[in-house]
């Protein structure tokens, strides 16, 4: 398997455009967890998705962030209108189960730069 | 509310040497403690996870141990080598987490040829 596969690796954009990050996950894995990690805050968890559907959106910092995931195999980030303090690495992670169990995979990360 | 506490933050030993991460947690009731490893510029590797149940897990020259009543963790790192130069983070199930991961902010270890 590839592992989790992650799409742009590195966006700069200006504040205020979309920007649509993008994630496959592992072939099979039922849990996909999307995070944000910055220097002054750690590793954050947006959002995760079970069998497709959000369960759990309360790391989700406004409304500019939503994400979807339309199937088992694709999921999106997108951030409307960007601003600067978005500036971070965002993760996408995947597990075959999430309670207790197993651990997580993650992907390269997407290196987002908002100027 | 759980919290995770690591130390050092950084930590610079030569090459050879045997080494120990510390990880403590405020609340005891966990599913499992995990230890990740970070590459500068890539994702999260996991390394080894210790189930609530277990004292103990070992990989190679890598071996976490877990004591849940203190709420510490550690990670031995035995015969160190420049490869192993990473940032180590730890990382609890909580049982009253809604099934999120609580995460140490890491320890950035180098290994000096």
């Amino acid at each position: 398997d590839a592992g989790v596969i992650q799409s742009p690796r590195h966006e700069v954009t200006e504040m205020g455009q979309e920007v649509t990050l993008r994630c496959k996950p592992i072939s099979g894995h039922d849990y996909l967890f999307w995070y944000r990690q910055t220097m002054m805050r750690g590793l954050e968890l947006l959002i995760y998705f079970n069998n497709n559907v959000p369960i759990d959106d309360s790391g989700m910092p406004e409304d500019r962030f939503s994400a979807k995931m339309p199937n088992a195999s694709f999921s999106t980030l997108k951030i409307q209108p960007s601003e600067p303090r978005d500036s971070a690495v965002y993760f996408c992670a995947s597990s075959y189960t999430s309670i207790g169990g197993e651990t997580q995979y993650f992907g390269p990360g997407t290196r987002l730069l908002v100027l | 509310k759980q919290e995770v506490t690591q130390i050092p933050a950084a930590l610079s030993v030569p090459e050879g040497e045997n080494l120990v991460l510390n990880c403590s947690f405020t609340d005891s009731a966990i599913y499992n403690l995990q230890w990740f490893r970070q590459d500068p510029g890539k994702g999260l590797t996991s390394l080894l996870l210790i189930q609530s149940s277990q004292r103990e897990q070992t990989s190679g020259r890598l071996n976490a141990s877990l004591d849940k009543s203190s709420g510490r963790s550690t990670l031995y790192i035995a015969a160190s080598q420049p490869g192993d130069s990473a940032t180590y983070l730890c990382a609890v199930y909580p049982m009253d987490s809604n099934y999120q991961l609580i995460w140490g902010a890491g320890t950035k270890l180098i290994i000096k040829p």
